[in-house]
């Protein structure tokens, strides 16, 4: 099956900094969503991006699909961002839908 | 903006128990999926349900597990004979299609004691 692998694995920045999480995959796509999962437990779903570029207020994600990787920026970071960010995705062959998680970044942003 | 919703929030129960965990898809969805999330661990698929039948398990999915789509709304995760390593956060899903956007549920935390 398809492999998903998120970097860095930590990130602890200063509230106000940038930031760009990357997930690289080992097989084409055709479904990639970011989701942020706050410190309850819930996932949020961030962005729907299998190809090309979107933004949402502070955050954006760009997906080169040829090369098989996925970037998520944050910008002007806030303490309310802090969570464990995970790509996820189906690849076109095999199964029926389900996605698969890499295994995160784990994010904090000190005040 | 429709959201699926799950219930219970939290479940506790005793070892060896059966419990049922429910989730109402969005009603337009037609594709539904249970995803489980061990502590401090990655999120790992179950089980994809379409047209009233199992279309996808993993591993993880063994006998102990079942699903059911009791009537037009429901969608519900059953698990016979609880055992400790059952711990976990489960969630539901659902999407229009296969490819298109899953929408996730804010998660049952079930803790087996």
């Amino acid at each position: 099956g398809i492999q998903v692998e998120q970097s860095p694995p930590d990130l602890i920045l200063q509230e106000g900094a940038n930031s760009t999480l990357r997930c690289n995959f080992s097989d084409s796509v055709n479904n990639l969503q970011w989701f942020h999962q706050n410190p309850w437990g819930q996932l949020i779903n961030l962005f729907y991006i299998p190809s090309g570029t979107k933004q949402n207020g502070r955050l954006s994600a760009t997906t080169v699909a040829t090369e098989r990787y996925s970037l998520l920026y944050i910008s002007s970071s806030q303490t309310t961002d802090s969570g464990v960010y995970f790509c996820a995705m189906k690849g076109y062959g095999g199964s029926q839908g389900n996605l698969i998680f890499g295994k995160g970044t784990k994010l904090s942003v000190k005040p | 903006e429709p959201e699926v919703t799950q219930t219970p929030s939290h479940q506790v129960t005793q070892m060896g128990q059966e419990v049922i965990l429910r989730c109402v898809p969005i009603s337009n969805h037609l594709y539904f999926y249970w995803y489980r999330q061990i502590l401090g661990q990655k999120v790992e698929f179950l089980v994809s349900f379409y047209n009233n039948e199992i279309s996808e398990k993993s591993e993880i999915f063994d006998d102990q597990f079942s699903v059911e789509r009791p009537d037009g709304s429901n969608f519900t995760l059953k698990i016979r004979s609880t055992k400790l390593e059952d711990s976990a956060m489960y969630f539901c899903a659902s999407s229009t299609e296969h490819g298109q956007p899953q929408h996730f549920g804010d998660g049952t935390r079930l803790s087996i004691l």
